[in-house]
């Protein structure tokens, strides 16, 4: 099966640095996404890594280690509007099918 | 606005029942992808077609089907609805199935069965 673990919640300051973990276990690992969903509102796509390193995107970074079975998104010089859920999802190979599996979710509050 | 539309936006309905939900991707997209977000179980992936054909599975219960049409807007058929099926549906798509390239969500269709 799947496992995919971040943590419930996190609160972080404006203008500061905020790391979201997630760890995974699976087979097949075909990839990985961080998704943005505020509340009431659709996810937004934010990053997807398949290969070990950081992929930079703006004020957004996502970080991936196959190996480890991590993953964490940075979120650089926060804004209000940087309060959401964060997602982890990964993407596997199964049985002639790939799937994606979420996390939770983070939800993120950031406070002035 | 992402491009990719849903209906109906609410749709209430009777246990036993069956209901189609139909997405629109945007315009140049493959890929159609379904989610159910319900507030005990976050977000789950459903189902994937590229092209009129399926290309991912999660979990998607034996009761729901879907389908990709060759003009590439899709359904998604829920049939003898229980009341756990509440929840808000997405659609999202994308131009090809590599998973490398963005997936645009739709608005959703908020699902309450009684």
């Amino acid at each position: 099966g799947q496992n995919i673990d971040q943590p419930t919640e996190m609160t972080a300051t404006e203008g500061a640095i905020v790391q979201i973990n997630c760890t995974y276990q699976t087979s097949g690992f075909n990839g990985l996404f961080w998704y943005q969903q505020h509340a009431g509102e659709a996810p937004t796509f934010l990053s997807y890594n398949v290969l070990d390193g950081l992929e930079e995107k703006g004020r957004f970074s996502s970080f991936l280690s196959r190996s480890k079975g991590y993953s964490y998104l940075l979120l650089k010089e926060l804004q209000m509007k940087d309060s959401a859920s964060y997602l982890c999802a990964v993407r596997s190979f199964g049985r002639g099918y790939q799937k994606v599996t979420f996390g939770t979710g983070t939800k993120l509050q950031v406070i002035p | 606005d992402s491009g990719v539309t849903q209906t109906p936006k609410h749709l209430i309905t009777a246990t036993g029942q069956r209901v189609t939900l139909r997405c629109s991707p945007r315009s140049g997209d493959l890929s159609v992808y379904w989610y159910q977000q319900s507030l005990d179980q976050g977000l789950q992936f459903l189902i994937q077609y590229y092209n009129g054909e399926e290309r991912a599975k999660g979990n998607i219960l034996e009761r729901f089907s879907a389908q990709q049409f060759p003009d590439l807007h899709s359904e998604l058929n829920l049939s003898s609805l229980e009341l756990g099926d509440s929840a808000l549906y997405f659609c999202a798509s994308s131009v090809d199935d590599t998973g490398s390239d963005t997936q645009y969500f739709g608005p959703g269709t908020r699902l309450t069965v009684l």
